[in-house]
């Protein structure tokens, strides 16, 4: 079935420093890869989306990148801040399809 | 403002009892989503639907049933709860084609 592994499970950065972490989907047949955020004690929230027709997508300091090919997409957070520490979730969905599949979460710490 | 709320923000439920969990959106979506969030594990469907009165299991739909009787609503049921449903319990919806997934604020429920 489908599935979206997602690396590194803990990360920890100095403040300032960048923050990328990596998933890979399995289902050939997804087309739209959003990312959440989850601040402690609160509900995911979409930060940043990216569809298949597009590489690479910027807001500010966030960045995704898509390479379709090797089936994997990529969360780049540049001059990370202590609010920038949460859980964040990367997720796939097939075209034509709602049925969305999440990672499994990557713990993200900013040390000030 | 998108609002997905779910009935309980904790609850605390004894083994066999039947347990309702409650969700309403108020935009309209088609679909709605119930995910269970466990450290480590990230976000695990549980059960969606894409229309009134139709359902889909998702990844772990055993132990669970779900109901579906008007658009803005959507029950996730526990037939029997037992010790390893205790988790965090995460509604969301979304509408037509890939887009935005939003979360409810999420029941806690420990059976005991």
């Amino acid at each position: 079935g489908e599935n979206v592994e997602q690396h590194p499970s803990t990360l920890s950065v100095q403040e300032g420093d960048s923050a990328v972490i990596k998933c890979t989907y399995s289902d050939s047949a997804s087309n739209y890869f959003p990312w959440y955020k989850q601040e402690l004690g609160k509900r995911p929230q979409l930060i940043i989306d990216i569809r298949s027709n597009v590489g690479e997508k910027k807001d500010q300091r966030i960045a995704v990148t898509l390479n379709k090919t090797a089936k994997h997409f990529s969360l780049h957070i540049t001059e990370t801040q202590p609010e920038d520490s949460a859980v964040y979730f990367c997720a796939a969905i097939r075209g034509g399809g709602f049925k969305t599949i999440f990672g499994a979460g990557t713990r993200l710490f900013v040390k000030a | 403002d998108v609002k997905v709320t779910q009935s309980s923000r904790y609850l605390v439920k004894r083994t066999g009892e039947k347990v309702f969990l409650e969700c309403v959106q108020d935009m309209d979506h088609e679909n709605m989503f119930w995910y269970r969030q466990d450290p480590g594990l990230g976000l695990r469907l549980i059960y969606f639907s894409y229309d009134v009165k139709m359902k889909e299991k998702g990844d772990i739909p055993e132990g669970y049933s779900v109901s579906r009787e008007k658009k803005e609503r959507f029950s996730l049921i526990l037939e029997s709860a037992s010790t390893n449903q205790t988790s965090m319990y995460l509604c969301a919806s979304s509408g037509p084609g890939n887009t935005e997934a939003f979360f409810g604020q999420g029941t806690r429920l420990t059976v005991v």
